[in-house]
């Protein structure tokens, strides 16, 4: 089955503890980014990667890392995590950069006290 | 700048009414696509429908419709008879040729069915 998943889904955590979202595609998608979802924001676009090694900002990189080491995975890093990062996360593929239907994982809800 | 405006943060109707989402979108991309997508009480991000800006047809989807009109920017989307099952948060997108095709979203509307 074409898939997107996360792990994990759900996580609280504190203060600048280091934490890391996983994500993987099989659908061999070029294309992959992170979107956060917050109330009346809609998504916004963290990070996204072209291909492997990748690897671009996107309107809200501030505090966040990523890599695109193999084609399938591209974890999100949250190396000091803060309060203003709670939120709801969306790993998403496409099959190239270009107008497409994005795929989407299940989603991250992700709480920093 | 593109954007997109969803003006309808939330819309309640009861069950059987026909119902409108509105979306308006600005752009300076001569190309672009629109995008709608559902997210149901369950949190998933599911694809509706994408369109192109050559081609302003409307279109039909069983209960669901889509009006298209270059004129005023708008691509709203109807649901016909809704159902309970309808419930859930609806996003309008915009990817423009000229903007790398980075999708740019909607704040949403909270569709509500009751029953």
């Amino acid at each position: 089955e074409a898939q997107v998943t996360q792990n994990p889904r759900y996580l609280i955590t504190v203060t600048g503890k280091k934490l890391t979202v996983t994500c993987s595609q099989n659908m061999n998608h070029e294309y992959m980014s992170w979107y956060r979802q917050d109330p009346g924001l809609g998504l916004r676009q963290i990070y996204y990667s072209m291909n492997v090694e990748v690897t671009d900002k996107g309107d809200v990189p501030e505090g966040y890392k990523v890599s695109r080491k193999e084609k399938r995975n591209f974890p999100l890093i949250l190396e000091s995590p803060s309060p203003n990062q709670t939120s709801l996360y969306f790993c998403a593929s496409t099959v190239s950069r270009g107008p497409y239907e994005q795929y989407f994982g299940p989603g991250t809800r992700l709480t920093v006290t | 700048a593109q954007k997109v405006t969803q003006a309808q943060t939330e819309i309640s109707v009861v069950e059987k009414e026909d119902v409108t989402l509105d979306c308006v979108y600005e752009t300076r991309d001569t190309t672009y696509y629109l995008f709608w997508y559902k997210q149901p009480p369950s949190g998933e991000l599911v694809f509706l429908i994408r369109r192109n800006s050559f081609d302003e047809q409307n279109e039909i989807s069983g209960r669901y419709s889509w009006n298209f009109q270059k004129s005023t920017s708008s691509f709203n989307f109807t649901i016909t008879a809704s159902q309970v099952v309808d419930s859930a948060v609806y996003f309008c997108a915009l990817s423009g040729g000229d903007s790398n095709y980075q999708l740019i979203w909607g704040a949403g509307t909270k569709l509500i069915i009751k029953p």
